[in-house]
């Protein structure tokens, strides 16, 4: 079936350090990526998406590239602010069209000063 | 951007007692909207989704006679958790989602904790 396999974390750096958060993805059609980010005491917000293969999403620093050949939609920024820490999730749509989700486990992120 | 409201945003009840969580749209009409159980360092399951006016569509292994689903307006649905017990522990999350492909607008969540 229909999946996301995350980074586990916690993940911790330090302010304007690199990060990468890995997600692949498992699926029968042709889904839609999606990255969501949820702030302490928030709910889930959509930080970026890409719907077929090769396209980058982009937000607020933030990039991930939908590729096919390995499955994998990256989460990445070059310089991470103490703004960032939050837990992050992969997601993938269901290819049917049914419009629902199916997410990672997410990865908590907290930057340091 | 679109807010989705819950409420409440935690609940303590006893076991065996019947639990409301409401989920709405305040600015925009939801034609579907979807309710997710997250389990602690777990990712958000899907446990149902339901269209205004019709019957909740679950998930395997989701009991629709234990979480019950209301989807009354296009801008209301509700999750019944009925005779709860403590496994039902949990933070329930919906989310709401306009008739625009791949786009859903997630409430805060609601801690639900059973004694």
């Amino acid at each position: 079936g229909d999946s996301v396999t995350q980074m586990e974390g916690p993940v911790t750096l330090s302010e304007e350090a690199f990060l990468t958060i890995n997600c692949t993805y498992t699926a029968t059609g042709y889904p839609s990526l999606f990255w969501y980010v949820q702030y302490p005491g928030e709910g889930l917000q959509l930080l970026l998406k890409a719907t077929k293969a090769d396209d980058k999403g982009s937000n607020k620093g933030f990039e991930a590239t939908y590729r096919k050949e390995t499955t994998s939609f990256h989460l990445e920024k070059g310089s991470v602010q103490v703004s960032d820490s939050a837990v992050y999730f992969c997601a993938l749509s269901d290819p049917t069209g049914a419009n629902n989700l199916f997410f990672g486990t997410g990865t908590r992120l907290t930057v340091i000063p | 951007g679109a807010v989705v409201s819950q409420h409440p945003s935690r609940v303590i009840c006893k076991s065996g007692t019947s639990v409301k969580i409401e989920c709405r749209s305040l600015d925009f009409q939801a034609t579907t909207m979807f309710w997710y159980r997250q389990f602690p360092k777990k990712s958000l399951m899907l446990m149902a989704t339901s269209n205004e006016g019709s019957k909740a569509t679950y998930e395997q292994g989701v009991e629709k006679d234990k979480f019950l689903i209301n989807h009354a307006s296009l801008t209301l649905s509700t999750l019944t958790v009925t005779s709860a017990h403590p496994e039902d522990s949990s933070f329930y999350i919906c989310s709401a989602s306009p008739p625009v492909p791949d786009t859903q607008y997630f409430g805060p969540g609601t801690r639900l904790t059973v004694l």
